[in-house]
């Protein structure tokens, strides 16, 4: 059973471009959330999607924004790309039957320059 | 105040010591509590999962909760040097994971 597949794995931008990361959930999994991960800061929650539906915001700037299409699929996508915006950012999905119960992608690591 | 807190260590045991990790949390609401488990360069993997208060073991592993005092603990037993990873206490609720700051852990063989 695959996992959670999480493109690209790393990424370099600019400051001030705009960036889209894409995850794949666990088939048959509806739930997808994405996390933040820096060094400083630890994990932290951006945002939830159920059946194309955001349940739950993180406390981000509106310049984080994400998407569920109908087949459970996920993006995020990152505006006007900040020094700080550097960081891992992991992909998780769930069935919802066990509440947080989450399987988490590998992640892909930005770089802003 | 954070939801959930974590003294971030580095803890560093011998094999076969007990690893004890604890965390508190804020809102005595809260009613599932998980322990994560990663490793460097991978994404956090589920280890240990209850909901509400007791005891759950599992193997080597054993998650404590007490609502009473908010406190939520990971012990280890008999560690491994495949152990060493980094552990993250996080509580699930209205739909996102609130995790501790994580305890990295090194078992010296």
């Amino acid at each position: 059973k695959a996992g959670v597949t999480q493109t690209p794995r790393y990424l370099i931008k600019t400051r001030g471009q705009q960036v889209t990361l894409s995850c794949s959930p666990i088939s048959g999994h509806r739930s997808v959330s994405w996390y933040q991960q820096t060094p400083g800061q630890g994990l932290q929650f951006l945002f939830e999607y159920f059946s194309e539906t955001q349940r739950n915001k993180g406390n981000f700037p509106g310049r984080f924004s994400g998407r569920q299409f109908s087949n459970s699929r996920s993006e995020m996508n990152v505006s006007t790309l900040e020094l700080g915006d550097s960081a891992l950012y992991l992909c998780a999905s769930s069935s919802g039957w066990t509440l947080g119960g989450y399987t988490f992608g590998s992640g892909t690591r930005l770089t802003v320059v | 105040q954070k939801e959930v807190e974590q003294d971030p260590g580095p803890l560093s045991v011998p094999e076969g010591a007990i690893v004890s990790l604890n965390c508190t949390y804020s809102n005595s609401a809260f009613q599932y509590f998980m322990w994560y488990r990663q490793y460097s360069r991978k994404g956090p993997e589920l280890l240990m999962y209850t909901y509400s208060s007791g005891n759950k073991e599992d193997g080597r592993f054993t998650a404590q909760v007490d609502k009473s005092s908010k406190y939520i603990s990971l012990f280890i037993r008999d560690s491994q040097p495949s152990d060493s990873a980094t552990y993250l206490c996080a509580i699930f609720n209205d739909y996102k994971l609130s995790f501790g700051a994580g305890t990295t852990v090194t078992v010296r063989a």
